[in-house]
């Protein structure tokens, strides 16, 4: 069965500093992989995915996530974090052709000022 | 498009009531999620519906969790009866057949005393 680990339950940067959140996924086959944020008291908001091809993709709000199979991989970056990015972040793979998410205990990112 | 809508947004109830939450997925969507939200154990999905037809319920984790979507515009989770370990938020969301992303809805906060 698919899984995904996210190491970090909190993270603490500095506004302007370069953020870096880490994703590990298990899956037999090819996944779909998925970045999405949770602000409080709101659903769930996609930021980036993954299917297939470069293995650098963009999302919004200017995050980028990079895919590296070798390390069953998919960490989130940011290069210059605001005070708005302040959240909690679930990493997420997809099976069925990607319709069924299996979320990992996401990471809540607190931004100091 | 109003998004995904959830009703009620927060719902206080006893021991041993019956519980039911509502959802009205994006128009067009085809795809019907419900997830379940607590600290313990994270997001898990609950069930899904294709064409309003159960797919997979396999995360529903007791008799007392009932799903229906009796059409397109509208799916319901009922629990009775409801015990306060279901104390969770309850999310909606909803795709598109090759779209992938799930659009969720802002969740129901479910407390049981």
């Amino acid at each position: 069965a698919q899984s995904v680990t996210q190491p970090d339950i909190h993270i603490t940067v500095s506004e302007g500093a370069s953020l870096e959140l880490r994703c590990n996924y298990s899956y037999g086959a090819t996944p779909y992989l998925f970045w999405y944020v949770q602000s409080p008291g709101q659903g769930l908001q996609l930021l980036l995915k993954y299917f297939s091809g470069d293995t650098l993709v963009q999302g919004i709000k200017g995050f980028e996530a990079e895919f590296k199979r070798s390390q069953s991989s998919f960490n989130l970056r940011k290069p210059s974090v605001h005070w708005s990015d302040a959240a909690e972040y679930f990493c997420a793979v997809g099976t069925g052709g990607g319709n069924k998410l299996t979320f990992g205990t996401g990471t809540q990112l607190k931004v100091e000022l | 498009d109003a998004g995904v809508i959830q009703s009620p947004r927060h719902e206080v109830t006893e021991m041993g009531q019956e519980v039911t939450l509502r959802c009205k997925p994006i128009s067009g969507h085809d795809y019907l999620f419900w997830y379940r939200q607590t600290m313990m154990r994270g997001l898990e999905l609950l069930i899904y519906f294709n064409n309003n037809v159960p797919i997979d319920d396999s995360g529903m984790p007791e008799d007392r969790f009932s799903a229906k979507m009796p059409n397109a515009s509208f799916s319901t989770l009922k629990i009775q009866p409801s015990e306060p370990r279901d104390s969770a938020v309850y999310f909606c969301a909803s795709t598109l057949w090759g779209e992938t992303e799930q659009f969720f809805g802002p969740g129901t906060r479910l407390t049981v005393l």
